[in-house]
């Protein structure tokens, strides 16, 4: 079965830090970039980062430009999100989403079900 | 506000057909990017529900169909059911080299 976990979620001070993992199973990971996408609490959903199939490129919102790294160990089929300097905003639900390539149109066709995020003193 | 504009609400009784707008710019869909949809079930993670701004994929019934037209696109389903009350997300890529989402609109199945 084609699945994605994420981990790491939890409550952190603001200003402190917080790793996110997704593994993935079922597919060749390092065939597919992959993406990190968030959502606050009752709002829609927010992009954060992608990566490259091979980890050499890689993509950051605004938002969290200069905070978060994203990275991937196609070795261990897992996906990273390094987050730093958190600040109440960045409070949500962070999924993880394979993208489908080509073939997909680019589309996020598998879609994990997402590790909270609290951030909070 | 999001890059991708749809309504907040829509809502149908069993057996209509809504549809659900989502309006963007030179930048995104209408530089021919394409637009993909998103179904989200109450606490559960968004579903891929339309790549490609027309394509179903495997498992997703024919009631679901896009289409895209210049600098929108929009979402249409027939036959509503109660089990399609959800929250449904546009999204679609931006010259601005950066993947973009629509805001996100809520269907009411009345």
């Amino acid at each position: 079965e084609v699945q994605l976990v994420e981990s790491g979620g939890g409550l952190v001070q603001p200003g402190g830090s917080l790793r996110l993992s997704c593994a993935a199973s079922g597919f060749t990971f390092s065939s597919y970039a992959m993406h990190w996408v968030r959502q606050a609490p009752g709002k829609g959903l927010e992009y954060v980062s992608a990566i490259s199939s091979n980890g050499g490129s890689t993509y950051y919102a605004n938002s969290v430009k200069g905070r978060f790294t994203i990275s991937r160990d196609n070795s261990k089929n897992t996906l990273y999100l390094q987050m730093g300097s958190l600040r109440a905003e960045d409070m949500a639900v962070y999924y993880c989403a394979r993208d489908g390539g080509a073939t997909g149109g680019g589309a996020f066709d598998i879609w994990g079900q997402g590790t909270m995020v609290t951030v909070s003193s | 506000q999001s890059v991708l504009t749809q309504p907040p609400s829509v809502s149908g009784a069993p057996g209509q057909r809504v549809t659900i707008s989502c309006t963007g710019s030179s930048s995104n869909i209408g530089a021919g990017y394409d637009v993909h949809w998103y179904q989200q079930l109450p606490g559960t993670a968004p579903k891929l529900l339309i790549y490609g701004n027309s394509n179903r994929p495997s498992g997703v019934p024919d009631r679901f169909s896009g289409s895209k037209s210049g600098t929108s696109a929009s979402l249409a389903i027939t036959g509503l059911q109660a089990e399609d009350e959800a929250d449904y997300y546009c999204q679609s890529y931006d010259s601005s080299l950066s993947w973009v989402f629509g805001g996100g609109t809520k269907l009411t199945v009345l």
